[in-house]
């Protein structure tokens, strides 16, 4: 049984263009988390989703940041235009959405610079 | 002021060493997630616990409830324990709220 897989596992853009970022769950797991650390920091909660639904995007930036569960394929976070400071590693983790406050499984992380 | 506040911030220990790591926070919860996270990156959930006390292999647990307060223990401590340990918490809601983390190293 695989864990959580992210790719890619690093991702250098310039200013301006876009990022993409995919996250697959472990089997059986239908609840999808991302969260950023930036430098430095703490990791911090960004947005929640379940399949075809985001559940909680209390944490995601409101500009340039989406995300999305679809029913088939990886969950995407996206990040257009994207500045210096969105450098930071972006986790993605999943749980099998049975019960309440699950343990939640953590993917490799994907790793953006951009210049 | 952070909801989660873990102490020390930095550790380091002789190979052998009893090692304590604490979590303190500021609101409710339902549960607390113990984390570790590697020099390469990756993060492995070490516990969830929402009372008591859970144990598994050299790394110890506890949490107490009412006094806000988590301990992370790791008896006879070994190099490949050097990583940094991070406390978060369900504030009643399926986000997690993390500390800093505490960084931990083991020297033989």
């Amino acid at each position: 049984n695989a864990g959580v897989m992210q790719n890619p596992r690093h991702l250098v853009r310039r200013r301006g263009q876009e990022a993409r970022l995919r996250c697959s769950p472990m089997k059986g797991h239908s609840h999808v988390y991302w969260y950023r650390q930036l430098p430095e920091e703490g990791l911090k909660f960004m947005v929640y989703l379940q399949k075809e639904n985001i559940i909680d995007e209390s944490g995601m930036p409101k500009e340039r940041f989406s995300a999305e569960f679809p029913k088939e394929g990886p969950s995407i976070l996206r990040i257009q235009q994207v500045v210096r400071g969105d450098s930071a590693a972006y986790f993605c983790a999943s749980s099998p959405g049975q019960i309440l406050q699950e343990t939640q499984y953590f993917g490799p992380g994907t790793r953006l610079l951009v210049l | 002021k952070n909801e989660v506040e873990q102490s020390p911030q930095n550790l380091t220990a002789q190979e052998g060493e009893f090692i304590t790591i604490n979590c303190s926070y500021s609101v409710g919860i339902s549960a607390l997630h113990w984390l570790q996270q590697h020099p390469g990156g990756g993060i492995v959930s070490l516990f969830m616990l929402s009372s008591g006390k859970k144990k598994h292999g050299r790394l110890i647990a506890t949490i107490n409830i009412q006094e806000k307060h988590s301990s992370l223990h790791i008896t006879a401590s070994h190099p490949r324990d050097s990583a940094v340990y991070i406390c978060a918490v369900f504030p009643g809601t399926d986000k997690l709220i993390f500390g800093t983390g505490t960084r931990l190293q083991v020297f033989p």
